[in-house]
């Protein structure tokens, strides 16, 4: 099955500061997920993104398909912005990458 | 509405006991999914049930039983469960396979 690698896995940022976050697919993907994991577990979907960029208020996406990666970007953060970030992909079943553990101190 | 509901929210169980998660959308969705999550680590796909029938069984333990009563409706019926089966336990739904799938919010379940 599809292989996704995420970096950086862990990410310490002081709060205000940007930050980039990379999803990498071993395989061409028909689609793509972004998720926010907050620390009561709940999965948040950020964005679904097969190609292209959206953007929703401090967050934008990037994923170029035929490059097989795809980038978020999180702008000024904030300590809310704390959790697990994970991509993932639903070629059929939703394969996960190991995500990336970001901390936004005050 | 994008929601997802679970329950029960949290769960401890004997070896010994029965227990069942429930999962339940209300979005029109025919494709479900259960995932099990340990601390640390990405959700793992247990099962896939698109249009009421079950399409994927990741080589999950007979412990584990699935089941979707309806379109709208997935249990995971557990039994004589193991300590390492202590995790989160996710439901999603999507429209179909392939398509974006939304997450409820999880059972946390210890095994005793």
């Amino acid at each position: 099955g599809i292989q996704v690698e995420q970096s950086p896995p862990d990410l310490i940022l002081q709060e205000g500061a940007n930050s980039t976050l990379r999803c990498n697919f071993s395989d061409s993907v028909n689609n793509l997920q972004w998720f926010h994991q907050n620390p009561w577990g709940q999965l948040i979907n950020l964005f679904y993104i097969p190609s292209g960029t959206k953007q929703n208020g401090r967050l934008s996406a990037t994923t170029v398909a035929t490059e097989r990666y795809s980038l978020l970007y999180i702008s000024s953060s904030q300590t809310t912005d704390s959790g697990v970030y994970f991509c993932a992909a639903p070629n059929n079943d939703m394969r996960f990458g190991a995500g990336t553990r970001l901390t936004v101190k005050p | 509405d994008t929601e997802v509901t679970q329950t029960p929210k949290h769960l401890v169980m004997g070896m010994t006991n029965k227990k069942s998660l429930k999962c339940e959308q209300h979005m029109g969705h025919r494709a479900m999914y259960w995932y099990k999550q340990k601390a640390k680590k990405p959700p793992e796909l247990m099962f896939v049930y698109s249009y009421e029938k079950l399409s994927i069984n990741e080589s999950v333990p007979s412990r584990f039983s699935p089941e979707c009563p309806n379109s709208s409706l997935l249990n995971l019926h557990l039994h004589a469960l193991q300590p390492e089966d202590s995790a989160l336990y996710l439901c999603a739904s999507s429209q179909g396979r392939s398509y974006e799938q939304y997450f409820g919010p999880g059972t946390r379940l210890t095994v005793t």
